[in-house]
């Protein structure tokens, strides 16, 4: 199964945006790049999902690089809200599992 | 409308005991996963169902855990004889389908402690 890496700990100030990396250098040609998150004590919620074209939604945007191999998850204008673990996952074609990594904690400054 | 629920929603049980967790997954959705997330750390699939196919029980650790789902409704995750080892939350998702592209809805989960 291919793999993700990302960061372990970021750290924004409100308002201001924020840029999450992630690698997955052995990602697969079918595998879709699929971003969650998790606030304390809560389950993970959906954010964002892209393959090759970069992705926009009410949450975020999701930039992915033309060999595939990394993405980026951008927040505009992070809130106080937006603290929570960032997850990058790979959902691979024929399988129907989500590889989750160790994701990112992002601590927003107010 | 109504999200996944799980219940109970912490379990402090004995060790050699058994225990049994249950997911209620949105109405309509037809396939429904178990992960499993140990103090941090990130989520470990454990088993999968889509509808009446037979459910992918891959990521169950040892043959002391079992799932069951009743059609495409409510799931029960049970463990026989916990260790300490399996003090975790336990998260259940569902999805309207089991594609590539399908978001994956996570109830609240239950956290297990194995004294």
């Amino acid at each position: 199964d291919a793999k993700t890496t990302q960061p372990n700990s970021m750290e924004s100030n409100e308002e201001e945006p924020v840029h999450l990396p992630c690698n997955h250098s052995t990602i697969s040609g079918t595998d879709y790049i699929h971003w969650y998150r998790q606030l304390p004590s809560q389950g993970p919620e959906y954010v964002i999902h892209g393959l090759t074209s970069n992705v926009n939604n009410r949450m975020a945007s999701l930039a992915i690089a033309e060999d595939r191999k990394s993405s980026t998850l951008i927040l505009h204008r992070a809130t106080l809200r937006d603290a929570a673990v960032y997850y990058c996952t790979l959902r691979a074609g024929n399988n129907r599992k989500l590889i989750w990594g160790l994701g990112t904690s992002l601590a927003v400054n107010p | 409308g109504a999200g996944v629920s799980q219940s109970p929603s912490n379990k402090v049980t004995e060790k050699g005991k058994d225990v049994e967790l249950r997911c209620d997954p949105i109405s309509g959705h037809t396939a429904l996963y178990w992960y499993r997330q140990r103090l941090g750390q990130g989520l470990e699939f454990l088993i999968y169902f889509q509808g009446n196919s037979a459910p992918d029980k891959s990521g169950l650790p040892s043959d002391r855990f079992s799932a069951e789902r009743t059609g495409e409704s409510v799931s029960t995750l049970t463990i026989q004889r916990t260790q300490q080892e399996d003090s975790a939350v336990y998260l259940c998702a569902s999805s309207l389908l089991a594609g590539r592209t399908d978001t994956q809805y996570f109830g609240p989960g239950t956290r297990l402690t194995v004294l």
